[in-house]
C-alpha cells in the first residue's frame, strides 16, 4: 500500500515553456504533499508543502510565481514550472502523507527528471 | 532550522563486510529520525524510523540504527552487507516547522557500492 505515482518521469523541453508534473496517491488520501528538488550530488531540498484545499507553503528562496503548486484533491497535487529555463533543470520528487501527523512517514514518488534546453 | 550531515559520500564494501553510515543532525528540540533507501532506478523507500522509546531501532532487510541524543547522531548499521544493498541511503530529520506539517530535512545521501 501507500503508493505515490509521479508523472512524467522524464521531460525535455525548450526554454520558455511551462511544464506540469503530477503527483498522485494511488491507494490513500493524502492531506499533505511535499515537493522536493534534488541537484546532482546534493540532498533533497524541500520546495513547498501543500495541504489539500489551501495554498501551498513555500520554503525561503523558492519563487511562488515560478513554481505553481495546486493540491485540488486528496489524491492529486501538481507542480507547474512556469517559463522554464536551463537552471530549472533538476530532479523533482513529490511525497505524500496521510495526515500532517509527524508519526506518519512520507511516501515518495519516483521523481521527474526535468531537462530544459 | 534543522540540518542533517552525512559524513560519507561514497562507501565501497565487499559482501559480508559490516556497514556503518554516519548521520548527525542539528536541532535543539524533539525530532523524529528516518533512514530512507533509494535503489538504482527506484523511488525512495523508508528503511527505518525513530520516534521515541528504545534508541536502537530495527528496520527492514537487517538494518538497524541507534539514536544517541547526546551526540545528535542516528547512525545506520548492518552486520553483513549483500550486493543487493547497493543503493543510496538518506538520513532525514523531521521537526515541527511551526506550521504543523512536520517537514523532512534530508542529508546529502551516501552511496553504497557492495562488491560481490
Amino acid at each position: 500500500g501507500a503508493v505515490v505515482s509521479q508523472h512524467p518521469s522524464w521531460v525535455i523541453c525548450k526554454s520558455g515553456t511551462s511544464v506540469k508534473i503530477e503527483c498522485r496517491s494511488l491507494d490513500f488520501q493524502a492531506t499533505t504533499m511535499f515537493w522536493y528538488r534534488q541537484f546532482p550530488k546534493q540532498s533533497l531540498m524541500l520546495m513547498a508543502t501543500s495541504n489539500e484545499g489551501s495554498k501551498a507553503t513555500y520554503e525561503q528562496g523558492v519563487e511562488k510565481d515560478k513554481f505553481l503548486i495546486n493540491h485540488a484533491s486528496l489524491t492529486l497535487s501538481t507542480l507547474t514550472v512556469t517559463s522554464a529555463h536551463p537552471e530549472d533543470s533538476s530532479f523533482y520528487i513529490c511525497s505524500a502523507k496521510l495526515t500532517p501527523d509527524s508519526n506518519q512517514p512520507q511516501h515518495f514518488g519516483d521523481g521527474t527528471r526535468l531537462s530544459i534546453l | 532550522a534543522q540540518s542533517v550531515s552525512q559524513h560519507n559520500h561514497h562507501v565501497i564494501l565487499s559482501e559480508a563486510a559490516s556497514l556503518e553510515l554516519g548521520c548527525n543532525y542539528s536541532y535543539g528540540g524533539t525530532v523524529n529520525l528516518f533512514w530512507y533507501v533509494q535503489y538504482p532506478g527506484q523511488h525512495l523507500q523508508l528503511l527505518l524510523k525513530y520516534f521515541s522509546g528504545d534508541p536502537l531501532v530495527k528496520g527492514i532487510k537487517g538494518f538497524e540504527a541507534e539514536f544517541i541524543k547526546s551526540k545528535f547522531s542516528f547512525n545506520l548499521r548492518k552486520p553483513s552487507v549483500q550486493w543487493s544493498d547497493t543503493a543510496e541511503y538518506f538520513c532525514a530529520v523531521n521537526a515541527n516547522s511551526g506550521a504543523g506539517s512536520y517537514q523532512l530535512t534530508f542529508g546529502k545521501g551516501t552511496k553504497l557500492s557492495v562488491i560481490p
